[in-house]
């Protein structure tokens, strides 16, 4: 009974191509989240997706890109890969107007 | 945004008391006060949330000052397994996650 899986864990490529990491959460929230987790273990957020509203934290490169088919799906494309990506991505969910997140187990790229 | 600061690092023994302080001196009206657990390789986990005074449930209490300008997570009795990073987040609630920010957190190692 995940609440919030993601898929793949692990991701090993190539620099100049181009992913994706697929996320769905079985909560019933309707706002959804991806975050980067760095080296030294910084948390930042990259987008906050609901049916209505998709914020974009404005440091996020626009080769990131959330994709949502449906209300418990957000997953993130990123094109033209760089070694810069290589982190952890959390998704994330919770009820609209509310700060207290559920999140995944996390995917780990890795950009050769 | 309100800003939060925590101390990096902090050392306990199994069977002691922690009490994690948070200093989030720009806090706003609207803010509420998040404490997230984080073991290594797996994503955020939400622990306690609270406005003011005193909450308590069945994993911390949560002390917040009449200022609120700090918190300060209380976790009773610590075993190895509490070992984790623990993160303070100050954000309101009517607009959502997406403007709550996550800082470098505070290391908890628990010996034995």
């Amino acid at each position: 009974d995940t609440a919030v899986s993601q898929t793949p864990k692990y991701l090993v490529t190539q620099m100049g191509n181009d992913k994706s990491i697929k996320c769905e959460q079985n909560l019933g929230h309707d706002t959804m989240y991806w975050y980067k987790q760095d080296s030294k273990k910084f948390l930042k957020i990259m987008f906050s997706y609901n049916n209505k509203e998709l914020i974009i934290n404005e440091t996020v490169p626009n080769r990131f890109s959330p994709k949502s088919p449906d209300k418990a799906h957000l997953n993130l494309h990123i094109n033209s890969l760089e070694l810069g990506d290589s982190a952890v991505y959390f998704c994330a969910s919770s009820h609209a107007r509310s700060d207290t997140q559920y999140f995944g187990p996390g995917t780990r790229l890795t950009v050769l | 945004l309100a800003k939060t600061t925590q101390p990096i690092s902090m050392d306990s023994y199994e069977g002691q008391e922690v009490n994690i302080t948070c200093s989030h001196n720009n806090i706003a009206t609207n803010d509420y006060i998040t404490w997230y657990q984080q073991f290594p390789s797996q994503g955020p986990r939400f622990i306690i949330q609270g406005y003011k005074t005193k909450v308590t449930n069945e994993v911390a209490s949560l002390f917040i000052p009449a200022d609120r300008k700090s918190s300060t997570l209380s976790l009773p009795r610590v075993s190895l397994s509490d070992t984790a990073v623990y993160y303070c987040l100050v954000g309101d609630s009517n607009t959502g996650g997406f403007k709550t920010i996550f800082g470098a957190g505070t290391r908890l190692f628990v010996k034995a």
